[in-house]
């Protein structure tokens, strides 16, 4: 159980371009999503928190016009790259929150997707 | 503002060693800690979580312990596998802006030689 998937697994595209990441919680419904970076040798930096339903939160410094979070469902939240540009190439990572899990907080994480701006 | 380090950054040692990953965090305020795996290119995988209240955690060849008070977690990996090797990350479960957040170390990448 508590399976995080993410679509694509990577994805190249040209600088100037949008590109749409999907989370979906696969057996558990998830009212919170979360949504990381992880550049080389780098260690995971929370973007944003996206509530179901709800506008998402972004930690200082993420631009919210630029990673755009959308959490329509309670099993799906998309992260939209808007004008990539290289150095947004990296890596990223969603977990989910089971809202009936016993453990405080506890996140589930998807597989990440590697985008590689050109 | 929360900060996890971890210690070393890199280990290596020969199959069969005992081994113990460090983790250090600034604000002993949390909910809780866990420990991940990260394979190269990969997402993480749960290793162990360990709340706020507990001491320790233990799950086959692993072992983690909390001492919230000194902020600090030790992995401890027992008789190292080749399979072991990977990027181990500390994260702890803190209060921020949204509500909580993982806060994660840079990770200790660990290679077990057979």
């Amino acid at each position: 159980g508590a399976v995080v998937s993410q679509h694509p697994s990577w994805v190249i595209c040209k600088s100037g371009t949008s590109v749409k990441i999907e989370c979906r919680s696969l057996d558990f419904q998830a009212t919170t999503m979360f949504w990381y970076r992880q550049f080389p040798k780098q260690s995971l930096m929370l973007m944003a928190t996206s509530n179901e339903g709800s506008k998402a939160t972004y930690e200082q410094g993420v631009e919210k016009d630029k990673f755009l979070i959308n959490h329509a469902s309670l099993t799906l939240s998309t992260l939209t790259v808007t004008s990539a540009h290289p150095e947004d190439s990296s890596f990223y990572i969603c977990s989910a929150r089971d809202q009936h899990s016993t453990f405080i907080s506890e996140q589930f994480f998807g597989p990440g997707t590697r985008l590689t701006v050109l | 503002k929360q900060e996890v380090t971890q210690i070393p950054a890199a280990l290596s040692v020969p199959e069969g060693e005992n081994l113990v990953l460090n983790c250090s965090f600034t604000d002993s305020a949390i909910y809780n800690l866990q420990w991940f795996r990260q394979d190269p290119g990969k997402g993480l995988t749960s290793l162990l979580l360990i709340q706020s209240s507990q001491r320790e955690q233990t799950s086959g060849r692993l072992n983690a312990s909390l001492d919230k008070s000194s902020g600090r977690s030790t992995l401890y990996i027992a008789a190292s596998q080749p399979g072991d090797s990977a990027t181990y990350l500390c994260a702890v479960n803190t209060i921020n802006q949204a509500g909580t957040a993982l806060i994660f170390g840079k990770g200790t990448t660990l290679s077990v030689s057979s």
